[in-house]
């Protein structure tokens, strides 16, 4: 079965910084690209950053380019998502997911961890 | 980008069948056969319901159906029962430009 426990969540001051951390269990995680999504309080889904297999790959959203960061450890089956200079936009629960990008294209969420929540205010 | 067009809120009765359009553009939905649609409970994470237009994960209804047509896909919900009331979004590749995927608004789908 399939396991994705994020944690690092939390109330954090505009301007602060926090790191999310992403558990796998169940699957090839070094096999996958990862992401992060993040739902904001009441709103929709908005892909916020993915990370290639190896990590030789990462792109993010506009909006956090230059404040987030993600990463992973293959050995640790882990993944990561540094946030700077937090703003109350980014106030949203933060889902790890594993995605499924098949070689002749597309990309899809194939499993969700439960989320932490992120809530930038003072 | 721009997030793809779903109606903000559906309904049905059990039993009926109940359809959720997903409309975007050339460059993501009309260009590509990589729509996805999620299913959130309420304090729930999202489950992927369906993937590729119209493929369904293993352990997904067979109610559970999708297709597309031109800019718009959809996502039909047949034999309504109580525990399909949640929420639905929409996804869709957009291109290896465009690293992520673009997300429907969603839509509250509510058993009468």
């Amino acid at each position: 079965e399939v396991q994705l426990v994020e944690s690092g969540g939390g109330l954090v001051q505009p301007g602060g910084s926090l790191r999310l951390s992403c558990a796998a269990s169940g699957f090839s995680f070094s096999t996958y690209w990862m992401s992060w999504v993040r739902q904001a309080p009441g709103k929709g889904l908005e892909w916020v950053a993915n990370i290639k297999q190896d990590g030789s790959e990462k792109y993010n959203v506009d909006s956090v380019k230059g404040r987030f960061t993600i990463s992973r450890d293959n050995a640790k089956n882990s993944l990561y998502l540094q946030m700077n200079s937090l703003r109350a936009e980014d106030t949203a629960v933060y889902y790890c997911a594993r995605e499924v990008r098949p070689s002749k294209g597309g990309s899809w969420y194939g499993d969700w961890g439960q989320g932490t929540l992120v809530t930038v205010s003072t | 980008q721009s997030a793809l067009t779903q109606p903000p809120s559906a309904s049905g009765s059990p039993g009926q069948s109940v359809t959720i359009s997903c409309t975007g553009t050339s460059s993501d939905v009309g260009d590509y056969d990589y729509v996805s649609w999620y299913q959130q409970h309420p304090g729930k994470a999202p489950k992927l319901m369906i993937y590729e237009v119209s493929k369904r994960p293993s352990g997904v209804p067979d109610r559970f159906s999708g297709s597309k047509s031109g800019n718009t896909a959809s996502l039909t919900v047949s034999g309504l029962q109580a525990e399909d009331e949640a929420d639905y979004y929409c996804s869709s590749y957009a291109g290896s430009n465009n690293l992520g995927v673009v997300f429907g608004g969603g839509t509250k789908l509510t058993v009468l």
